[in-house]
C-alpha cells in the first residue's frame, strides 16, 4: 500500500471538542501538505512541511488549528474548540520534495470532518 | 500568486476529444503550469505539467500558448472515467513558495 493514508476517513464531533486527523505520507517523501476542501470548492491550502519543520503555515485560518510532523514522516492536524464552520474534507498530500521545479503531489482520500 | 481562470463546467461526448482551457494572463517566467483532476469522493491526482513547450503523457496533452498567457489540457478520447473536476494551477518554483493554490476548476461531464 504505497499511497498516502489518512485516518479517520470520517469523524463526527460536537462543537467545542478537540479533533486530531492523521496523515501517513508515501515513504521517503520529504514534503507534506494539508488542505481543506468545502463542498463545491477547490482544495484550500493550510500548511506545508519540509521534513519536520512547517515551511509555510500561512493558510491556517486561526490559532485553533495546529499541525505537527515530529519525525518527518507522519503528520497530525489538530483542531481545538471545533466550530460548525470547520466541517469539511481535510486532504493530505505528500511529494518527493517540495523544492525544485516538479514536486508532483500525491493526495490521500481525505478525512471528512462533521461538526454538529 | 498568479491567478488562473477556468470555465465552471464543460460537457463532452464519450470517445471524443476534450479541450479544457485555462487563462493565466499574469503568469511569470518561472511559473510552471500544472493540471490536477479530482474524481468524485477522491483526492486530486496529478495529470500533467509544463513550462513553455507542449507536453504529452499517457493521460493527456498540454498545449501552451506562445505568450504563455493561456493553456489547454487535451484529453484525446474522453471516457466516462474522465468525469471529474480539472484544476489548472500555477506554481512559481523560483520564489521559494512551494504551495499549490487551487481554484474552483472546471467540472467535466462526459455523456455516454
Amino acid at each position: 500500500g504505497a499511497g498516502v493514508s489518512q485516518t479517520p476517513s470520517n469523524k463526527v464531533t460536537e462543537k467545542g471538542k478537540y479533533v486530531e486527523l492523521r496523515c501517513d505520507p508515501i515513504s521517503g517523501h520529504t514534503a507534506l501538505y494539508w488542505y481543506r476542501q468545502s463542498l463545491g470548492q477547490g482544495p484550500e491550502f493550510l500548511i506545508y512541511f519540509q521534513g519536520t519543520g512547517a515551511a509555510d503555515d500561512s493558510g491556517l485560518p486561526n490559532d485553533r488549528f495546529f499541525a505537527v510532523r515530529p519525525e518527518g514522516s507522519v503528520s497530525t492536524l489538530k483542531i481545538q474548540r471545533t466550530e460548525r464552520g470547520d466541517s469539511a474534507v481535510y486532504l493530505c498530500a505528500s511529494s518527493p520534495s517540495g523544492t525544485g521545479k516538479i514536486g508532483e503531489l500525491f493526495f490521500g482520500e481525505g478525512s471528512r470532518l462533521t461538526v454538529l | 500568486d498568479a491567478k488562473t481562470t477556468q470555465p465552471n463546467s464543460m460537457e463532452s461526448n464519450e470517445e471524443e476529444p476534450v479541450h479544457l482551457p485555462c487563462n493565466h494572463s499574469t503568469i511569470s517566467g518561472t511559473d510552471y503550469i500544472h493540471w490536477y483532476r479530482q474524481l468524485p469522493s477522491q483526492g486530486p491526482e496529478y495529470v500533467i505539467h509544463g513550462l513553455t513547450s507542449n507536453v504529452n503523457n499517457r493521460m493527456a496533452s498540454l498545449a501552451i500558448a506562445e505568450d504563455r498567457k493561456s493553456s489547454t489540457l487535451i484529453l484525446h478520447r474522453a471516457t466516462l472515467r474522465d468525469a471529474a473536476v480539472y484544476y489548472c494551477i500555477l506554481r512559481d518554483w523560483a520564489s521559494g513558495t512551494y504551495k499549490y493554490i487551487f481554484g474552483t476548476g472546471t467540472r467535466l461531464k462526459v455523456l455516454a
